[in-house]
């Protein structure tokens, strides 16, 4: 079983659709989540971080955890052609160690 | 601007050859990633390291070399040894403490001739 699973799509939605991206983790000792989005041809940027179980909300990206389930999903509100992209959960243990990714999810929102 | 810069966007390296690539930060960081990412795979870790003059090898360090003499500075080169090595090359860094997210330079696509 790898230690994180995330659907690579693709998904394909229309504009102003909610969209629910989801990882799946199987190591207990993650403690810390984050969701990354990466446009074609660019690094990953940064969009949500959080340690703790439950909702935050950053305009329309809401991030949840549900460490019980070993489960987080990232919400887009009101999606738009610019949050095409493809989608990255990461997630590391308590301690300073490189993060573990998922494949991560392309998604594409149509206009 | 404070960011990570990585040179060139595009590289193209002819069979034998050892090839660089750069990846530069401003933001201070202690700790720098070099990852690989192919298509369908995800993002895989070669090399890190957390402090000047030391560094870990990833998931699949084989065919790879770094070096790590400034702070600002993780190079990362592609030996001979590579038989593989058409990818997407992501550097990446962060603060070196506990729980830091990392902050990713813009990659370099490594082809082969």
């Amino acid at each position: 079983q790898k230690e994180v699973e995330q659907d690579p799509g693709p998904l394909s939605v229309p504009e102003g659709a909610i969209v629910s991206l989801n990882c799946t983790y199987s190591n207990s000792a993650f403690q810390y989540f984050m969701w990354y989005r990466q446009y074609s041809r660019k690094g990953p940027e940064l969009l949500m971080y959080t340690y703790s179980s439950g909702n935050k909300e950053d305009g329309r990206f809401t991030a949840q955890v549900d460490k019980s389930s070993k489960y987080i999903s990232l919400f887009i509100r009101d999606s738009q052609p610019s949050d095409s992209a493809t989608y990255l959960c990461a997630m590391i243990p308590s301690g300073n160690t490189p993060l573990v990714f998922g494949k991560g999810t392309r998604l594409s929102v149509i206009a | 601007d404070g960011g990570i810069t990585q040179s060139p966007k595009y590289l193209f390296r002819k069979e034998g050859q050892n090839v660089t690539l750069s990846c530069e930060q401003n933001l201070n960081h202690d700790a720098m990633y070099w990852y690989r990412q192919d298509p369908g795979q995800g993002l895989r870790l070669i090399y890190y390291s957390q402090i000047v003059n030391d560094f870990q090898k990833g998931d699949i360090a084989e065919g790879y070399s770094v070096s790590r003499e400034k702070k600002e500075s993780f190079p990362l080169t592609v030996t001979s040894a590579q038989k593989n090595p058409t990818a997407f090359y992501l550097c990446a860094s962060n603060a070196g403490v506990r729980n830091q997210p990392q902050h990713f330079g813009d990659g370099t696509r490594l082809s082969i001739l």
